[in-house]
């Protein structure tokens, strides 16, 4: 099984509505976080979770909420989705006695018409 | 200034040449240094990390880290066709909270 995974993989929804991703990991790490990434912009970074009290923002926060339901749980919401909200978004984590090596889940592709 | 830079490309190279690719970071402080590679669609893989000056082998891949100039480098030896990617340079920067910042990346192909 994969140690960080996402749901869901792809989603396509309309401009307006409320959407949640949401992200799991089984790695037992501390950190987790949401990014996006646009052609040609490479990865940026949306919100960050030390732990489940410890959320903070990130560089492109607006627009998006989050919710550390648990260690291992990290979901990301578009209150009411826009067009330019269409990207790739990945769920990371990382350990925070460990290394800054952050692990990727496999991403969801949203498209906002 | 982007914290983080690398060259867009694309680059090519022939099947078992060397691949060169470089990144620069604005923050002197940053300590930690890594190299991720991403198949189109898919998500990053981390292929190596680095947190000395000096280089830093493994198998066919070798990072250069050179915090005077403020650059690290990734060299692909006896490059292959599944090596053609996007390949990311990430810094955790000095007081970002151990945060990652990347580079936009660098895509590149290795031709038959």
């Amino acid at each position: 099984d994969a140690d960080v995974t996402q749901t869901p993989r792809n989603r396509i929804t309309k401009t307006g509505k409320r959407i949640m991703l949401e992200c799991s990991q089984t790695k037992g790490h501390d950190r987790m976080y949401w990014y996006r990434q646009d052609p040609g912009l490479g990865l940026r970074l949306i919100y960050y979770s030390f732990d489940v009290k410890d959320i903070n923002k990130g560089e492109i926060s607006d627009g998006y909420s989050v919710s550390r339901q648990a260690q291992a749980k990290f979901s990301l919401s578009l209150e009411s989705a826009i067009p330019n909200q269409t990207a790739l978004y990945f769920c990371a984590t990382s350990d925070q006695g460990g290394p800054d090596t952050q692990y990727f889940g496999p991403g969801t592709r949203l498209t906002v018409l | 200034q982007k914290e983080v830079e690398q060259n867009s490309g694309p680059l090519s190279v022939p099947e078992g040449a060397i691949a060169s690719l470089n990144c620069t970071y604005s923050d002197r402080g940053s300590q930690s240094f890594f190299w991720y590679r991403q198949y189109s669609g898919k998500s990053p893989e981390l292929i190596m990390s680095i947190y000395s000056n000096g280089d830093k082998e493994d198998g066919r891949f070798t990072a250069q880290l050179n915090k005077a100039s403020q650059y690290v480098s990734l060299l692909i030896r006896d490059s292959q066709p599944s090596d053609s990617a996007t390949y990311l340079c990430a810094v955790a920067l000095s007081g970002s909270a151990r945060q990652l910042t990347f580079g936009s990346g660098t895509q590149l192909t290795v031709l038959p």
